[in-house]
């Protein structure tokens, strides 16, 4: 089964600009989840998504990062603008259901570089 | 806030030697437990989770992990390693609000 992808693999960006990332599940998992891994520490959630509707955000800086999921696919996760701070790796992840059983794939991750 | 730590940051070991790695998390109500492995050039991936039930979770690759209730803890071991194991392991904890909290990760590098 393809796993989860995400788009770009790399991106380097100066402070103040904007950056859009794309996940694409696996086909047939309702949840998506996007999570910030700064270097040397956990991942983080920042999103979760059920179908196209949003179960949690309580951790996404709602001043600057924004993301959908339209059509409860495909999911874009947007910084605008961007900060130093925002240097990470963006991971997408994944799973059939929300319930706490449903194991998430996690996609291999965009790293994004603020100058 | 919820927390999850991990207590060995980096550990080195030599082939054939026993793992433990520690765990331990804040949140006192029903948790969900897991432990995630990232080889090196490679996604995430589940190495064992715990839901209910026995205590004492076996994983892929030998891997087992007990989680003590009282003590808040869900400690990841292996009795013997090898250089495959050379990896990076993040603890989570899954709450009954659904939120995800991982542990800040510790890096394994076994030696031949």
């Amino acid at each position: 089964e393809a796993g989860v992808a995400q788009s770009p693999r790399y991106k380097i960006i100066e402070k103040r600009q904007s950056v859009a990332f794309w996940c694409n599940p696996i086909s047939g998992h309702a949840t998506l989840y996007w999570y910030q891994q700064i270097l040397g520490q956990g991942p983080k959630l920042l999103i979760q998504f059920q179908n196209n509707g949003v179960v949690d955000d309580s951790q996404l800086p709602k001043d600057r990062f924004s993301a959908e999921r339209l059509k409860g696919v495909d999911s874009t996760l947007k910084i605008q603008p961007a900060k130093l701070e925002d240097s990470a790796v963006y991971l997408c992840a994944s799973s059939l259901s929300w319930a706490g059983s449903s194991e998430q794939y996690f996609g291999p991750g965009t790293r994004l570089t603020v100058t | 806030a919820q927390s999850v730590s991990q207590h060995n940051h980096h550990v080195i070991l030599s082939e054939a030697a026993s793992l433990e790695l520690g765990c331990n998390y804040s949140y006192g109500g029903t948790v969900n437990l897991f432990w995630y492995v990232q080889y090196p050039g490679q996604h995430l991936q589940l190495l064992l989770k715990y839901f209910s039930g026995d205590p004492l979770v076996k994983g892929i690759k030998g891997f087992e992990a007990e989680f003590i209730k009282s003590k808040f803890s869900f400690n990841l071991r292996k009795p013997s390693v090898q250089w495959s194991d050379t990896a990076e392991y993040f603890c989570a904890v899954r709450h009954t609000g659904n939120q995800f909290y991982f542990g800040t990760g510790t890096s394994l590098t076994v030696i031949p």
